[in-house]
């Protein structure tokens, strides 16, 4: 069965510092990778998603970045964290060409990131 | 952006009783709709994922329908127990070539025993 790993589960990090966030996935080969983030009372919102290695697909000028160094790995970072990037972040596959027609979302455990 | 809108933000159910409630998301370029469950202390679990007008699906005592020529959807819950209490969390893809799902930001279920 495919599981999906992400850690750390809390984090509280000064302004400035870096940070780095990372999935695994294990089970299964190709995923689609995704990296969200909820703000308090808001919706789920989409960060990066990722079709294979190497490729990132950024939905929203931001202070992070992503990247996928193997197949079932995506990375989250930052140079330098802003007090905005407070919030909590989840990681989640799909099955790669479905487009999300017959495969939905399987999240990980999320970490919450508190910014001080 | 895409609006996709939930309602109620919230509410408490007595236990055994039914409930539903809404999404609303953008009648035009529909590709998918899916909905999820979230628990307190875990992760997000899909429920449905519903691609057809008139669509009707189900998973034991939860069910859900789909209206894309109006851009709404409800989700049912038919005697609800305290393990129903979650976040439901609907999310919209247009028909594009990318893989972004737009989320609402839920409904929170509360069943009272």
């Amino acid at each position: 069965s495919q599981t999906i790993h992400q850690w750390p589960a809390t984090l509280v990090q000064p302004v400035g510092s870096p940070l780095s966030l990372e999935c695994t996935v294990e089970g299964t080969s190709n995923p689609n990778l995704y990296w969200y983030r909820q703000a308090a009372g808001r919706g789920l919102q989409l960060l990066f998603y990722s079709v294979g290695i190497g490729q990132i697909s950024s939905e929203v000028p931001q202070n992070l970045s992503a990247s996928r160094p193997q197949d079932r790995q995506f990375i989250l970072s930052s140079k330098k964290l802003l007090l905005s990037d407070s919030g909590f972040y989840l990681c989640a596959w799909s099955v790669r060409g479905q487009g999300l027609l017959n495969s939905p979302l399987h999240f990980g455990n999320g970490t919450r990131l508190t910014v001080t | 952006i895409l609006n996709v809108e939930q309602s109620p933000q919230s509410l408490h159910v007595q236990e055994g009783d039914s409930t539903n409630f809404t999404c609303s998301f953008p009648s035009s370029n529909f590709y998918a709709l899916h909905w999820y469950r979230w628990e307190t202390a875990k992760s997000p679990e899909a429920l449905f994922v519903m691609t057809l007008n008139g669509d009707e699906k189900k998973k034991g005592r939860i069910s859900a329908t789909l209206n894309t020529k109006e851009g709404y959807s409800y989700l049912y819950i038919k005697g609800s127990q305290p393990e129903d209490s979650a976040t439901y969390l609907c999310a919209f893809k247009r028909v594009a070539n990318d893989y972004k799902l737009s989320f609402g930001a839920g409904t929170t279920v509360t069943v009272r025993a």
